[in-house]
């Protein structure tokens, strides 16, 4: 069965320090991979997306992730944190038109 | 350009009563897909349609769910005799053509059952 897990609930990191998002998936065949950000009062935004080729992905707003197959994986990176970053980030896995969510992370940011 | 759009923004009705909850895809977007999130959840699918046909309705939780997309563009969830445990938000998503194409998701209805 197609599951994702995102093993951190609450993350907080101070302003300028690096930040990695952990997502842990089961899937079986080649899965599609996203992550999405959450504001409050916000819709879901793409933040970046692996289908195939190049297992390193850049999103936009500076993140990327790094897809590693022999350990279902798929963490999200950044390497200095904005206080505008704070907010909900989730993982998911899809076939074609069925997107597995995890929890979520709320990442919280110090100044 | 207009992104998703859904309509209320908030719900709030009593148990055992039925509601609708109205979302306005992205113009173009074949592709359309509700999801509901629970509270401290991620979202969980419930429906796809691909133009006015339902391709996969195998996240519905129960007959009390169900939605149309009569003309491949705006979609209905409706939701009959409500319980308490249906209480979320409900997120709507589209894409271009499915296939993994880019789901664009809007704010969400917040639906709770008193």
């Amino acid at each position: 069965a197609q599951s994702v897990t995102q093993p951190d609930i609450h993350i907080t990191v101070s302003e300028g320090a690096s930040l990695e998002l952990r997502c842990n998936y089961s899937y079986g065949a080649t899965p599609y991979l996203f992550w999405y950000v959450q504001s409050p009062g916000q819709g879901l935004q793409l933040l970046l997306k692996y289908f195939s080729g190049d297992t390193l992905v850049q999103g936009i707003k500076g993140f990327e992730a790094e897809f590693k197959r022999s350990q279902s994986s798929f963490n999200l990176r950044k390497p200095s944190v904005h206080w505008s970053d704070a907010a909900e980030y989730f993982c998911a896995v899809g076939p074609q038109n069925k997107f597995y969510f995890g929890s979520g992370t709320k990442l919280n940011v110090k100044p | 350009g207009a992104g998703v759009s859904q309509t209320p923004s908030n719900k709030v009705t009593e148990k055992g009563k039925y509601v609708e909850l109205r979302c306005d895809p992205i113009s173009g977007h074949t592709a359309l897909y509700w999801y509901r999130q629970s509270l401290g959840q991620g979202p969980e699918f419930l429906i796809y349609f691909q133009g006015t046909g339902a391709a996969d309705d195998s996240g519905l939780p129960n007959d009390r769910f169900f939605a149309v997309r009569p003309e491949g563009s705006v979609s209905t969830l409706k939701i009959q005799r409500t319980e308490r445990g249906d209480s979320a938000v409900y997120l709507c998503a589209s894409s271009w053509s499915g296939s993994a194409d880019t789901q664009y998701f809007g704010p969400g209805t917040r639906l709770t059952v008193l």
